[in-house]
């Protein structure tokens, strides 16, 4: 039972490269979750997904695409990235939307 | 926008000693969740509260929900280097997402 995975673990991008950021949870949960982590700002919601097929814009939309490819996944896509994007993005998930969430070990992103 | 402001930003201590962490917003929730989060790592729960007024102990962590489920506090009694950390609070309304807090990080000397 691995809980939540994310991959890579660690990326450096250039100005206008893209990315997708992958994340996969094995507990049957809904609601899977992309959050940000700068500085002083706590997490910020990029985007979330309360059920297979569906998927909403959170507080940090711009810039960012997702898709939720079944039950399990949840990747993240940064079609051009900028150095504003450089993060730790986490990917959670929850059975319910303001359930428990559960993280996973973030990916830290360096955009030059 | 519902915001959750935490006090102090940034906390440095010596073992042994006690603090509190505060969790303040303008808006009242119907949930309120403690995470801690370890360097490098995902935050992971500690606690939820969800009844005004509520008190919960993990160990040496106290936690309180306020009377009007606008704000919370987490004290920690004779802290010890592994409450080293970074503490974020979160809340949930009933019709809308968590919302974190914008976190306070403790460092607890030996």
């Amino acid at each position: 039972n691995a809980g939540v995975t994310q991959t890579p673990k660690f990326q450096v991008l250039k100005t206008g490269q893209s990315m997708t950021l992958q994340c996969a949870q094995d507990m049957n949960h809904n609601s899977m979750y992309w959050y940000r982590q700068d500085p002083g700002m706590g997490l910020r919601l990029i985007y979330y997904s309360a059920s297979e097929g569906t998927t909403d814009k959170g507080e940090v939309p711009n810039g960012y695409n997702v898709s939720r490819l079944n039950k399990r996944e949840f990747s993240l896509r940064l079609e051009s990235a900028a150095p504003s994007q450089t993060s730790v993005y986490f990917c959670a998930s929850s059975n319910r939307d303001r359930d428990t969430q559960y993280f996973g070990p973030g990916t830290r992103l360096t955009v030059l | 926008t519902q915001l959750l402001e935490q006090s102090p930003q940034f906390l440095s201590i010596q073992e042994g000693e006690n603090l509190t962490v505060y969790c303040n917003s303008s808006s009242v929730f119907s949930s309120l969740q403690w995470y801690r989060q370890e360097p490098g790592e995902g935050p992971v729960l500690l606690v939820t509260v969800v009844t005004g007024g509520e008190v919960k102990k993990l160990k040496r962590l106290t936690f309180q929900f306020g009377d009007a489920r606008k704000d919370s506090s987490l004290h920690i009694t004779a802290a010890q280097t592994g409450d080293t950390g970074l503490y974020l609070c979160a809340g949930g309304a009933n019709t809308d997402k968590l919302i974190f807090g914008t976190g306070t990080r403790l460092q607890v000397f030996p």
